[in-house]
């Protein structure tokens, strides 16, 4: 049973650009959530998604945005980035109902220079 | 406001030796409280969990932790440390099971052969 996978595992990207990272949740799991976690912090919640709407949403800006697809994947994009996004992404899955915790995938580390 | 307080930022404990690492919280609402823990390049794993009942919850690992409401704190213990529980912990609170969680900075535990 696979876990939370997340595309790519490390991505460098230059200031400006536009970066586009990927989440397979759990098997069994329809929500996504997406963290961010700078070097030395605990994660921060971006947002959550659920039957493919933004249900919940963090203190980042609209740089910040997200996709759930019907087979429950999930795609969080930045625009215009900032050397200040660099940071670890993690991934987080979930199912709705239910008394299952979050399982976090293993990140994708995004360096922007 | 909402908040996860862990007022170690790095503890060393000899291998053997007994350990508790310490969490407020602030939180409005009845807390949904987690302890997560990250080795390098690693996404979270769930250590323990605790919505409601006992206030003292088992976890993996030989870990537990005790919920005190008078001091909003949900400090984590385990009894006897070994070597391969050197790692990054985390604090976690929220409103569900599923939702967005607030981190705490973490707890950077390295163990003394």
């Amino acid at each position: 049973d696979a876990g939370v996978t997340q595309s790519p595992t490390h991505l460098i990207k230059t200031r400006g650009q536009q970066v586009t990272l990927r989440c397979s949740p759990k098997s069994g799991h329809d929500t996504v959530s997406w963290y961010q976690q700078a070097l030395g912090q605990g994660p921060q919640f971006i947002f959550q998604y659920y039957e493919e709407e933004e249900r919940q949403r963090g203190n980042f800006p609209d740089r910040f945005s997200g996709h759930q697809f019907p087979n429950y994947s999930s795609e969080l994009n930045v625009n215009a980035l900032l050397l200040g996004d660099s940071a670890l992404y993690l991934c987080a899955s979930s199912h709705r109902v239910g008394n299952s915790p979050l399982h976090f995938g293993n990140g994708t580390r995004l360096t922007v220079t | 406001a909402q908040s996860v307080t862990q007022p170690d930022i790095h503890i060393t404990v000899s291998e053997g030796a007994s350990l508790e690492l310490r969490c407020n919280y602030s939180y409005g609402a009845t807390p949904y409280l987690f302890w997560y823990v990250q080795s390098p390049g690693q996404g979270l794993q769930l250590l323990l969990k605790y919505f409601s009942g006992d206030t003292l919850v088992q976890g993996i690992k030989g870990f537990e932790a005790e919920f005190k409401r008078s001091q909003s704190s949900f400090n984590l213990r385990k009894p006897s440390v070994h070597w391969s529980d050197a790692a990054e912990y985390f604090c976690a609170v929220g409103s569900s099971n599923t939702g967005k969680l607030i981190f705490g900075q973490g707890t950077t535990l390295q163990v003394k052969p």
